[in-house]
């Protein structure tokens, strides 16, 4: 099996610009997590979408948004960008079968390098 | 709000030799998981252990061992017999049972593997 996909896997954009990044999970996984990982915060979560669904949100601003497509791909978008958006931004996905969550491992993508200018 | 401390933000051993990473959280939770991952020079996050906190049992998964302490809140990670290639940055994560993948992340412990 494939694992998850990011694309791009480096990104390099000025301020102002938005952005727009793809993670396909493993084939069967229903729920996708993103994350922002920064030397100064680390790794934060920024939401969570099953069954194209958000199911859970991190405290980032409104910037920040995301979808599920019934291929259960999913993409991050981040409006107006500031130089603090740099980062580095995972993508997980999980099987959750059941809805539930339970102790289903994430499985996380190679990862996304945004440097904004 | 759950938080997860990681205290050491760097360790070293050396190579066949044991180490222990410490991690600590606060939950007023009664039903959770505890994780560590393991984050390599390429940044590609991959899952050691993980520990249902409904069991007492401390899990196991080859050289990898945890000490989970529930009352204490303590859930630390043993590496036996340690190899060159376990140097990486080392993260505890906590994850609420019940539906929802999110994972909250201590800073992590860089561990270093000296041969």
């Amino acid at each position: 099996k494939a694992g998850v996909t990011q694309t791009p896997r480096y990104l390099i954009k000025t301020r102002g610009q938005q952005v727009t990044l793809s993670c396909s999970p493993i084939s069967g996984h229903r729920s996708v997590s993103w994350y922002q990982q920064t030397p100064g915060q680390g790794l934060q979560f920024l939401f969570e979408y099953f069954s194209e669904t958000q199911r859970n949100k991190g405290n980032f601003p409104g910037r920040f948004s995301g979808r599920q497509f019934s291929n259960s791909r999913s993409e991050m978008n981040v409006s107006t960008l500031e130089l603090g958006d740099s980062a580095l931004y995972l993508c997980a996905s999980s099987f959750d079968p059941s809805g539930t969550s339970g102790i289903n491992e994430q499985f996380f993508g190679p990862g996304t390098r945004l440097t904004v200018l | 709000a759950q938080t997860v401390t990681q205290s050491q933000p760097e360790m070293s051993v050396q190579e066949a030799e044991t180490v222990t990473l410490s991690c600590t959280y606060d939950t007023s939770e009664s039903d959770y998981y505890l994780f560590w991952y393991k984050q390599p020079p390429s940044r590609q996050m991959i899952l050691v252990i993980r520990q249902e906190a409904y069991k007492q049992q401390n899990a196991t998964e080859n050289r990898f061992s945890v000490n989970f302490q529930k009352a204490a809140k303590s859930f630390s990670l043993k590496i036996s017999d340690s190899q060159l290639g376990d140097a990486a940055m080392y993260f505890c994560a906590y994850r609420s049972a019940g539906p929802g993948g999110k994972l909250i992340f201590g800073q992590g412990t860089e561990l270093s593997v000296k041969p």
